[in-house]
């Protein structure tokens, strides 16, 4: 069965990179699919953040393309996302998904917290 | 980009009545939209795609519709366990899009 698991830290330092990884699991990383990143600020809503192809084709939200990164390791089977200079804005759970050449999003990683404070 | 509004934002309804959401694009994102169902702490669901098409494993009775800039999605007898929140996707244009998500209470 295929699993999507983010790990990282819950706690980041205003000014710092957050980095976060999703180990995909039960399914190969380069079998034809997209890989996404989330985030759901506390209360709020869903922000898609960018995808990534395995072949490291990069597709990002412009609201926060000059900060964001997405890289994939295919000999892990995982790809990982960069945000640069975060603040408390950034605070949210992220969650990492699969999305075909369609773009919906099946399925979710369980999503991990995020506190961005000093 | 696309900016998707869900209404209501909290519908209040008994177990075994009909639930009716809705979603509107800001411009047209042809069929392309899709419909997730969350609990809280959990992640998101996928129900719907295509506006229509159940994804494996979702009963019956969600059923979705609409095209261009007004979809529905309908839960035709609830249950318990439909009691969460739902959110609607456009996949039609970079970037992709979220509704604010309605929830459905007891």
């Amino acid at each position: 069965q295929m699993q999507l698991q983010e790990s990282g830290p819950g706690l980041v330092k205003p000014s710092e990179t957050l980095t976060l990884t999703c180990s995909v699991s039960g399914f190969s990383i380069t079998s034809g699919y997209y890989w996404g990143w989330i985030r759901q600020s506390p209360g709020k809503g869903l922000e898609w953040i960018g995808s990534i192809f395995h072949s490291g084709r990069t597709y990002y939200n412009a609201s926060l393309k000059s900060r964001v990164s997405i890289s994939v390791d295919t000999s892990k089977n995982h790809f990982s996302l960069n945000l640069t200079s975060v603040t408390a804005a950034d605070t949210a759970s992220y969650y990492c998904a699969r999305h075909n050449i369609r773009r919906w999003f099946d399925p979710w990683g369980q999503g991990t917290p995020v506190t961005v404070s000093s | 980009e696309i900016v998707m509004t869900q209404s209501p934002a909290t519908l209040s309804v008994s177990p075994g009545e009909r639930a009716t959401l809705s979603c509107r694009a800001n411009q047209s994102v042809s069929s392309n939209l899709a419909w997730y169902q969350q609990e809280p702490g959990q992640a998101p669901r996928l129900l719907i795609y295509d506006a229509s098409t159940r994804a494996t494993g979702i009963p019956a009775r969600f059923s979705g519709s609409g095209s261009g800039t007004e979809f529905t999605l309908s839960i035709s007898s609830l249950q318990s366990e439909d009691f969460k929140v739902y959110y609607c996707q456009q996949y039609n244009t970079w970037p992709l899009t979220f509704g604010g998500g309605s929830r459905v209470e007891i």
